[in-house]
């Protein structure tokens, strides 16, 4: 069965400084690895996503992540970080080769961002 | 082009009712799944729907239940309400032509159970 772990639920960083969120994932199979974010009473929002090809992605708003298959890991880093990147974040793995959508996701890191 | 619409945006009910929840995907996007979250439980897939039929489910009894019509809208449905049925559920569209493909969520609907 597929799992993703997201290590710690809450990280604050300083305004400027680089973001760091963790991702580890369990798949016996090739996975297609995501991250989303989450604004208060919002729905979620596609960051970035790894299908084949290029272990770095590039997201959106400065992020990107690098999928490592050694580590089982797909953390999620920005250089600098903004008050507006206050929100949470998920990691999320869906099947691969699979017709369904279905995602399995991380129980989500809490980002506070201090000025 | 219009994004994810999740009707109502918020609801209250008493236990032991039923409610219907709605969705409207995106243009052209034939997949919908449905999401329960929760603060204890986090975000938990409810099931998926492609071209009217249900394609996956998750491990939720049977008082949730689901349909997609032609047009691809889709409602949710659960029956005999519990407390524990309070949440923000997500409904997100897809093209559905594989597991790579990026799934658009809506605002969601609060659902909360007195």
């Amino acid at each position: 069965a597929q799992s993703v772990t997201q290590l710690g639920s809450h990280v604050s960083v300083s305004e400027g400084a680089l973001v760091l969120l963790r991702c580890n994932y369990s798949s016996s199979v090739p996975p297609y690895l995501f991250w989303y974010v989450q604004y208060p009473n919002q729905g979620l929002q596609l960051l970035l996503k790894y299908t084949t090809g290029a272990t770095l992605v590039k997201g959106i708003n400065g992020f990107e992540a690098e999928f490592k298959k050694s580590e089982t890991s797909f953390h999620l880093t920005k250089p600098s970080a903004h008050m507006s990147d206050a929100a949470e974040y998920f990691c999320a793995v869906s099947h691969y080769g699979g017709a369904t959508n279905k995602l399995i996701f991380g129980t989500g890191t809490l980002l506070a961002v201090q000025p | 082009k219009a994004g994810v619409t999740q009707t109502p945006r918020y609801l209250i009910k008493t236990r032991g009712q039923q409610v219907t929840l709605s969705c409207s995907p995106i243009s052209g996007h034939r997949s919908v799944s449905w999401y329960q979250q929760t603060p204890g439980q986090g975000l938990q897939f409810l099931f998926e729907y492609f071209s009217e039929t249900q394609r996956n489910k998750g491990n939720f009894p049977g008082r949730f239940s689901g349909r997609q019509f032609s047009n691809s809208r889709s409602e949710m449905n659960v029956s005999t309400l519990e407390l524990g049925d309070s949440a923000l559920y997500l409904c997100a569209s897809s093209t559905g032509t594989g597991a790579n493909t990026e799934a658009f969520f809506g605002q969601g609907t609060r659902l909360t159970v007195v």
